[in-house]
């Protein structure tokens, strides 16, 4: 079992929708990164959280500590947003552990 | 401010060779963490550097290293090249405690022939 797993793996919406994506970990961590990956492979970090919620434009990420999960969410969805979106966690190593990643398509 | 930069942004080489990629942070940062990216593996730590020296490492053989010099800017060397390592090699850099986000680069798409 990987130590993050992310769900889903693929999901492809309507332009306008709200868009929620899940990331579940296993291991103590000191802090977790919403990432944002578009074809050709910039990444862009989004969010970092240790604790409750926090929210940029229509980005709203959050983080439940006692039961190891993070939402990302994205409201009124726009096909600007299609891109893999990525969960990773900072472990108490200090070495960041990545989830696969969820490919996000928005159909206009 | 000037984001992270990466040079190159493409490489294309031939196996057995060497190659060196670079890094220059975000001025005044003092972290920079590499990555690998391939399609089979995902996204793998490299190494991270932190005030010239090398702070962590993952479990890649040998034939990657790097250095990070005073000025923060950091290199990384992969030696006699195999194919498998092609991917996207990316870099981060954080203003050195651990609680900080990172920004990562571009990257450097590596094409072993």
């Amino acid at each position: 079992k990987n130590e993050v797993e992310q769900s889903p793996q693929n999901l492809t919406a309507q332009e306008g929708e709200f868009i929620t994506i899940n990331c579940s970990y296993s291991v103590g961590i000191s802090a977790l990164h919403w990432l944002q990956q578009h074809p050709g492979g910039g990444i862009v970090s989004l969010f970092m959280l240790s604790s409750g919620k926090k929210k940029h434009g229509r980005l709203i990420a959050t983080i439940n500590i006692q039961e190891k999960h993070s939402s990302l969410h994205i409201t009124a969805s726009h096909p600007r947003d299609s891109a893999v979106y990525i969960c990773a966690v900072l472990d108490s190593n200090y070495q960041l552990i990545w989830g696969a990643g969820t490919k996000l398509i928005i159909k206009p | 401010k000037a984001g992270v930069t990466q040079t190159p942004r493409y490489l294309i080489k031939t196996r057995g060779q060497q190659v060196t990629l670079s890094c220059s942070p975000i001025s005044g940062h003092r972290s920079v963490s590499w990555y690998q990216q391939t399609p089979g593996q995902g996204l793998q730590f490299l190494f991270e550097y932190f005030s010239e020296t090398q702070r962590n490492k993952g479990n890649f053989p040998g034939r990657f290293s790097g250095r990070q010099f005073s000025n923060s800017r950091s290199e990384m060397n992969v030696s006699t090249l195999e194919l498998g390592d092609s991917a996207l090699y990316l870099c981060a850099s954080s203003p050195g405690g651990r609680s900080y986000g990172y920004t990562f680069g571009s990257g450097t798409r590596l094409t072993v022939v």
